[in-house]
Parts: C-alpha cells; sequence; structure tokens
C-alpha cells in the first residue's frame, strides 16, 4: 500500500507555544491531504481538507486561523496549532488520497500534548 | 448529525470465532465504504473496502456485507486471532476525487485467547 509518514509522533509543547506538523505522502503524488483530530476512545472528526497550491477548506467549527493548513507541494502537506492551550491536547492525524480510486491512506499520527 | 452509526461500542469474541461489526448510514450518495483497523498511538491503517454495486467482498478472513436497500454494511472477521484486537472504524463517502470520509463511532474488539 501507499506510505503517508507524519513527523512528529507525539511533541510535548507549552501553553502559547505553536506546533508544526508534517504529512508527507512518500510514493505517490496527493493534489488533496486531509486532517483529523480523534480524541481519547473516540472516533476521527475531519478538521479540514488541504488542497495544493490552494487554500485549505476547514469543516464548521474549526478555526482557521488557529490551525493553520499549507499544502505547498503534492506530497507535503502541514498542520501549526497556532498559540496552543490545553484543550488543543489531541491525536492530529493526516491523510492522503492515491488517485481517484478512493483509497485513503493515513499517518501514524501525532499525539500533541499542551502543557 | 451522525451520518454512519456503528455498533457495538466494543466486543469480545473468543479465538476462532466470527468478529461481526455493523455500520448503518443516512446519506443515499455515499458509494464508498471502506474498514479501517487502528491500534493504539497508531494512524487508521485500510482493512477492505465496497462499493454499492457488489453486496459481499472477501479478502482473507475479512468480509465485508452490503445491503444498498437498508442502507447497511457490516465487517465479518473470521477465525478472530488475539492479534486483530484492536479498533474498527467503518466510513462512507460521496463522489470522486477530493471527498473526505465520514467515520463511524468505532468498535474496540478484543480477541480473548
Amino acid at each position: 500500500g501507499a506510505v503517508v509518514s507524519q513527523h512528529p509522533s507525539w511533541v510535548i509543547c507549552k501553553s502559547g507555544t505553536s506546533v508544526k506538523i508534517e504529512c508527507r505522502s512518500l510514493d505517490f503524488q496527493a493534489t488533496t491531504m486531509f486532517w483529523y483530530r480523534q480524541f481519547p476512545k473516540q472516533s476521527l472528526m475531519l478538521m479540514a481538507t488541504s488542497n495544493e497550491g490552494s487554500k485549505a477548506t476547514y469543516e464548521q467549527g474549526v478555526e482557521k486561523d488557529k490551525f493553520l493548513i499549507n499544502h505547498a507541494s503534492l506530497t507535503l502537506s502541514t498542520l501549526t496549532v497556532t498559540s496552543a492551550h490545553p484543550e488543543d491536547s489531541s491525536f492530529y492525524i493526516c491523510s492522503a488520497r492515491k488517485g481517484v480510486n478512493e483509497k485513503l491512506f493515513f499517518g501514524s499520527g501525532t499525539q500533541l500534548s499542551v502543557l | 448529525q451522525q451520518q454512519v452509526k456503528q455498533s457495538p461500542q466494543s466486543l469480545i469474541v473468543q479465538k476462532g470465532g466470527i468478529s461481526i461489526i455493523n455500520c448503518a448510514y443516512e446519506n443515499t450518495a455515499f458509494d464508498y465504504f471502506p474498514w479501517y483497523q487502528q491500534f493504539p498511538g497508531k494512524g487508521p491503517a485500510l482493512l477492505i473496502a465496497i462499493r454499492p454495486d457488489v453486496s459481499e467482498k472477501k479478502e482473507g478472513r475479512f468480509t465485508i456485507s452490503f445491503n444498498k436497500s437498508a442502507k447497511q454494511f457490516s465487517l465479518h472477521i473470521m477465525d478472530s486471532q488475539p492479534g486483530d484486537s484492536a479498533t474498527y472504524f467503518c466510513a462512507a463517502s460521496k463522489g470522486t476525487g477530493r471527498r473526505a470520509l465520514t467515520f463511524g463511532s468505532g468498535t474496540r474488539l478484543q480477541v480473548q485467547p
């Protein structure tokens, strides 16, 4: 299957700082990547759709100024959590679609803990 | 509005038994239904997927059964093994191209040796 690499796998930061998470499709080009958020023992909630070369599309209730998404190339999307607060602590997962055959591959996730 | 409802929330099965997880969807525009397996601290991994033009798809020990009229689909894990213990998510999406998946609430499966 296709490989989606996500980095870092975990990060601890102080309240008020910003954290950047990278998502790379290693063996295919992804014009679209998706960012999900998952709380413990809960399902994945879509945060935003990242389109290469254009602005991300955010889901209702997701603050675009807080969760900055950049999709500068066909293999890289980044999520920056700005001015992080403890309530932003969560598991963030990116995914990328390989072609138009609907198969969606996920990164290994990033556990963010904001102190 | 929860578009994909999944049950049960948790499931305990003996080794060698059959694990069955069910999902129901509301949006008739959905045309792609995958199942994902997730281990703690890891991202979901695609197990198997089906489109509404077929009623069943089997890959190894995993089978998806699809009932279009009832808007339901299920995952069957035959000969369940302790290594299958994980959380399973059903999902659905509509259209092609740049469509995101809508996930069910997840089922925590525990296979006892």
